[in-house]
């Protein structure tokens, strides 16, 4: 079964600090990567993507990936409260496999 | 506005009688996809699409039909809903495959 794991959290960082969401995948044939945001009672939105090693940055979002790891962080830079969400992993080789999602709360 | 429309956004049903959620996205599309969450275990595919009358299987398909004689509908179909259906369900689009999808504002589904 190929799987996406990342930590369901809560995890809490303060106001302005960063917050570094984690995600391993099983499947080493993996070639792209996503992050999807999902408010609490909404769908989920894709906020970046990744396909080659190394990072990727969109503003205060940077995506990081590690293919011989199989390893794909979300860093989020000066965190608001407005960044409070679960953020969700995807990896897509033949198909796409969500992870369960980190709940990521910013504190004030 | 571009859009993945999902009618209804609330459904409470009993076990047995036969549903209907609609799908509809007016990006032009090919790709369009089914998934239901639940806490604990993520989004899983239930069907997906990659173009008009072309449909496929995903990891959890059991109980659910789909059609896709339009480019711009997909609906999901329970023709026996069971308890264990109950869940919430999202339809997805994008313009390459798997990858970059738009999401509906999703069905919550209840089965008694």
């Amino acid at each position: 079964q190929k799987e996406v794991e990342q930590n369901s959290g809560p995890l809490s960082v303060p106001e302005g600090a960063i917050a570094s969401l984690n995600c391993t995948y099983s499947d080493r044939g993996s070639q792209s990567f996503f992050w999807y945001r999902q408010y609490s009672g909404k769908s989920p939105e894709l906020i970046m993507f990744i396909y080659s090693n190394g990072d990727k940055e969109d503003g205060r979002f940077t995506a990081q990936l590690n293919k011989a790891s199989q390893y794909v962080s979300l860093l989020i830079r000066d965190s608001q409260p407005s960044d409070s969400a679960t953020y969700l992993c995807a990896a897509q080789g033949g198909k796409l496999i969500f992870g369960q999602g980190t709940e990521l709360s910013v504190k004030p | 506005e571009a859009q993945v429309t999902q009618n209804p956004r609330y459904l409470i049903t009993v076990t047995g009688k036969k549903l209907t959620v609609t799908c509809s996205q007016n990006m032009n599309h090919e790709y369009m996809s089914w998934y239901r969450q639940d806490p604990g275990l993520g989004l899983r595919q239930i069907y997906y699409s990659m173009n008009v009358e072309v449909t496929d299987k995903g990891d959890v398909p059991e109980g659910y039909k789909v059609s896709r004689k339009e480019k711009r509908n997909f609906p999901l179909i329970l023709e026996s809903p069971s308890p264990n259906q109950t869940s919430l369900y999202f339809c997805a689009s994008s313009s390459g495959g798997h990858e970059k999808l738009f999401f509906g504002s999703g069905t919550q589904l209840s089965v008694l």
